[in-house]
């Protein structure tokens, strides 16, 4: 089944400590990105790939990282996580870069405490 | 960079009357115009888009029309539904840009 998976799915953890949430496709997708979301904000672009080893800042990416050295993989990296990054994360994936459907995953709830 | 408006914010329609909600973004580059419907604790979902060759674009209740020159993009459902209850999301993309959605529309369709 064609698909993009997260985990986890749901994160409670504290203040400064690393974490990762994964993110994987199986469409052979180029494009992917992260976004969070938070209430009246909508989705926000926090990093997109438009290729292995391709990253590109999106809207709000201060405080995470992502890295792409496969093409089904794209993971999320928040090295000191702080409350503000108490969100809802999608990870999603299109065939190309050029604007096609984007599959989300099915996303990540995160609490920072 | 890109800013995307959507308006209302929410909407209330009767059963079988139309919703229309409208986005606006402000930059000229961008030629990709998705919408997406996000179900209470689902993941959103692409419903119709349109790219900027085309002025509007239908599929079965749902249409899109876009118009280049103001900048604007409207969604159109006729015939609502109640299961067409939901947030709806525009958003803009440019060729190598990030997506920039709109901050959503909450429909609620009274039966």
């Amino acid at each position: 089944e064609a698909q993009v998976t997260q985990n986890p799915r749901y994160l409670i953890t504290v203040t400064g400590k690393k974490l990762t949430v994964t993110c994987s496709q199986n469409m052979n997708h180029e494009y992917m990105s992260w976004y969070r979301q938070d209430p009246g904000l909508g989705l926000r672009q926090i990093y997109y790939s438009m290729n292995v080893e391709v990253t590109d800042k999106g809207d709000v990416p201060e405080g995470y990282k992502v890295s792409r050295k496969e093409k089904r993989n794209f993971p999320l990296i928040l090295e000191s996580p702080s409350p503000n990054q108490t969100s809802l994360y999608f990870c999603a994936s299109s065939l190309f870069a050029g604007g096609n459907e984007q599959f989300f995953g099915p996303g990540t709830r995160l609490t920072v405490l | 960079g890109e800013n995307v408006e959507q308006h209302p914010s929410t909407l209330s329609v009767q059963e079988g009357d139309s919703a229309v909600i409208k986005c606006t973004y402000s930059d000229s580059a961008s030629n990709y115009f998705p919408w997406y419907k996000q179900e209470l604790g689902k993941r959103p979902q692409l419903i119709i888009d349109i790219r900027s060759n085309v002025g509007e674009k239908k599929d079965q209740r749902i249409a899109v029309t876009l118009n280049k020159t103001a900048k604007h993009f409207s969604l159109h459902i006729t015939e609502t539904q109640p299961e067409d209850s939901a947030v709806y999301f525009c958003a803009a993309k440019a060729y190598g840009q990030n997506f920039v959605f709109g901050p959503g529309t909450r429909l609620s369709v009274l039966p």
